[in-house]
């Protein structure tokens, strides 16, 4: 079946600096979706690619659409202590089911 | 307005229980879909309903597992026979459309001992 990778599974960050983390799929994807989740908390929504090679800007956070839609990445610019979480890209192939990766684990030290 | 409730928010069940847990979605959210996401993982996909139409249940690990959105709104997965492997976060979100934006509820943490 399809599965979804996230590279780092965790990634701590100095204050102020930059970082990236990275989603592939095995399988093509028509659209791809990434999720912030807090500790404790649920999953909230963030962005959802779906064109080939799309990027999209929010704030600090760029997210971008691999030319084969088959991978994301997610790059945060300046890092926050209030960027701490677990990212989670979450893939949707053929059909309504969307498929998550395992998360990158963020620690920012202050 | 009010958005994915869950309950219970906690739940402990001696092994062998059966449990039953909740999810009201959105108000006029006819996609409603159930993940299991266990300690340090993300959500796992478990099944999913349009209306009241149970579409893809895939995803349930056995049949111990059951989910039901007899009028199309709210929601509830039962276990049966509760095993300590089932001891998870349950997680419920809803959507316009199949495809639109998940909204995720807060979750029901079922510990099995």
């Amino acid at each position: 079946g399809q599965q979804v990778m996230q590279i780092p599974q965790y990634q701590h960050v100095q204050e102020g600096e930059d970082f990236t983390t990275y989603c592939n799929s095995s399988t093509t994807l028509s659209n791809i979706q990434w999720y912030k989740q807090r500790p404790g908390g649920h999953p909230v929504f963030l962005i959802q690619l779906v064109k080939s090679g799309e990027v999209k800007k929010q704030k600090r956070l760029t997210f971008q659409f691999g030319e084969a839609k088959k991978n994301s990445s997610l790059h945060i610019t300046a890092t926050q202590t209030t960027d701490v979480g677990t990212y989670f890209c979450a893939g949707r192939a053929a059909g309504n089911k969307l498929t998550f990766g395992g998360g990158t684990r963020v620690l920012v030290k202050p | 307005g009010a958005g994915v409730s869950q309950s219970p928010r906690y739940k402990v069940a001696k092994r062998g229980q059966d449990v039953a847990l909740r999810c009201d979605p959105i108000s006029g959210h006819v996609s409603l879909f159930w993940y299991q996401q266990a300690l340090g993982q993300g959500p796992e996909f478990l099944t999913y309903f349009q209306n009241e139409a149970q579409l893809d249940k895939s995803g349930l690990p056995s049949d111990r597992f059951f989910a039901e959105r007899p009028e199309g709104s709210v929601s509830t997965l039962k276990i049966q026979r509760t095993q300590q492997e089932d001891s998870a976060v349950y997680l419920c979100a809803s959507s316009l459309s199949p495809v639109d934006t998940q909204y995720f509820g807060p979750g029901t943490r079922l510990t099995v001992l």
